[in-house]
């Protein structure tokens, strides 16, 4: 079965400290797709990124990096300069493609808190 | 990005009551959506998927005469919870995604549910 763990269940920095959200996820499927979502306290899940298993180039945008190693089936998520808008649940989570479809599973969840 | 809406937001009815949530997809045409159930400071459980024509698939431990599922549209499905009871308080998200970007999932804004 598929499985994500996000060990981290709270987090908690000063505001412009930087700070990694680990994720590490099981899979036997060779082909599979990585997704980071942010949940700010509206409740709505917010796209980062997708990323597929063929491809493990590092990813930045902004203030946001994401490391996928898949010899380590990590894909984790690195905030530079954090700022307080940044506090949120962040979800990492696992496609899997059964009959036709591409279910979620997500991990637990890391609640992030950036203090001023 | 894609938009997902849902509707109501917040529902508060009385144990026994029926209560219908709409899933739309906004500005692509969805013939697969995902209903989730997060209750509070946990993460999303994946309740069922709604198939667009044909009858939706529900995860193991989710009671399809409970909570009844209809994708009549490309764009529409709608999840009833028929005689809601306390435990079913919860928040319902639904995502989909648009087939020209793969199996990215884009979720809607959630309805918090309430039965008294």
């Amino acid at each position: 079965a598929q499985k994500v763990t996000q060990a981290q269940t709270e987090i908690s920095v000063v505001e412009k400290e930087d700070v990694t959200l680990d994720c590490v996820y099981e899979t036997r499927d060779t082909t599979y797709y990585l997704f980071w979502y942010k949940q700010p306290p509206s409740g709505e899940l917010v796209f980062l990124i997708r990323r597929n298993s063929f491809d493990e180039q590092n990813e930045i945008s902004g203030r946001y990096s994401w490391n996928f190693q898949k010899s380590t089936s990590s894909f984790n998520f690195t905030i530079t300069a954090s700022q307080v808008v940044d506090s949120a649940v962040y979800f990492c989570a696992l496609s899997e493609v059964q009959r036709g479809a591409q279910k979620l599973v997500f991990g637990q969840g890391t609640r992030l808190t950036i203090n001023p | 990005g894609a938009v997902v809406s849902q509707h109501p937001s917040r529902v508060i009815c009385k144990s026994g009551t029926s209560v219908k949530i709409e899933c739309r997809s906004l500005d692509f045409q969805a013939t697969t959506m995902f209903w989730y159930r997060q209750f509070p400071k946990q993460s999303l459980m994946l309740m069922a998927t709604s198939n667009e024509g044909s009858k939706a698939t529900y995860e193991q431990g989710v009671e399809k005469d409970k909570f009844l599922i209809n994708h009549a549209s490309l764009t529409l499905s709608t999840l009833t919870v028929t005689s809601a009871h306390p435990e079913d308080s919860s928040f319902y998200i639904c995502s989909a995604g648009p087939t020209r970007q793969g199996n990215t999932q884009y979720f809607g804004p959630g309805t918090r549910l309430t039965v008294l």
